[in-house]
């Protein structure tokens, strides 16, 4: 069965800092992958997906990154944290018409 | 552009009771809608997903109905139980990459 994973589970870094956020699915190949954000009362935000290694599509301009070294792993960076980075992050992957989450991490930025 | 609305923010019902949430969409032109259920600090579970073509779909106590036309849906949960108390949020797919556009959700608590 295919699992999805996050980490870590919650982080706290102070303005400026980088971030590098993990995600990394098993159990099927070539998924599509995507980064969300979730703030505070507000839906998810797609902020970058993935069809397949090295290729990334940004939905939003802003100073995140996303990257895909291989075939299942997603990875989000920054390399300045901004207050407005705060938020619950969650990175899916797709199989046909389908997103599976997974359990996000909680990112607070003071 | 498309825009995906959910009424109310929050619902409060005592047990037992028959519920109905609401998701609205601005663009008829969608490939798929799907219900999730999100538990506090948690991710996403899907619940339902319904192709354009279709008009509702069930699993269990859900009842998912697709009105395009009209650019709603609704999430019928009958016979409530505290153990459904969750944020339910629906999207709406973008294109064939299914990309989703999310509505902000409603926060549902049922009372024991």
């Amino acid at each position: 069965s295919q699992t999805i994973h996050q980490w870590p589970a919650t982080l706290v870094q102070p303005v400026g800092s980088p971030l590098s956020l993990e995600c990394t699915v098993e159990g099927t190949s070539n998924p599509n992958l995507y980064w969300y954000r979730q703030a505070a009362g507000r839906g998810l935000q797609l902020l970058f997906y993935s069809v397949g290694i090295g290729q990334i599509s940004s939905e939003v301009p802003q100073n995140l990154s996303a990257s895909r070294p291989q075939d299942r792993q997603f990875i989000l960076s920054s390399k300045k944290l901004l207050l407005s980075d705060s938020g619950f992050y969650l990175c899916a992957w797709g199989a046909g018409y389908e997103q599976y989450f997974g359990p996000g991490t909680r990112l607070t930025v003071t | 552009k498309q825009e995906v609305t959910q009424i109310p923010a929050a619902l409060s019902v005592p047990e037992g009771e028959n519920l109905v949430l609401n998701c609205s969409f601005t663009d008829s032109a969608i490939y798929n809608l799907q219900w999730f259920r999100q538990d506090p600090g948690k991710g996403l579970t899907s619940l339902l997903l319904i192709q354009s073509s279709q008009r509702e779909q069930t699993s269990g106590r859900l009842n998912a109905s697709l009105d395009k036309s009209s650019g709603r849906s609704t999430l019928y949960i009958a016979a409530s139980q505290p153990g459904d108390s969750a944020t339910y949020l629906c999207a709406v797919s973008k294109d064939s990459n299914y990309q989703l556009i999310w509505g902000a959700g409603t926060k549902l608590i049922i009372k024991p």
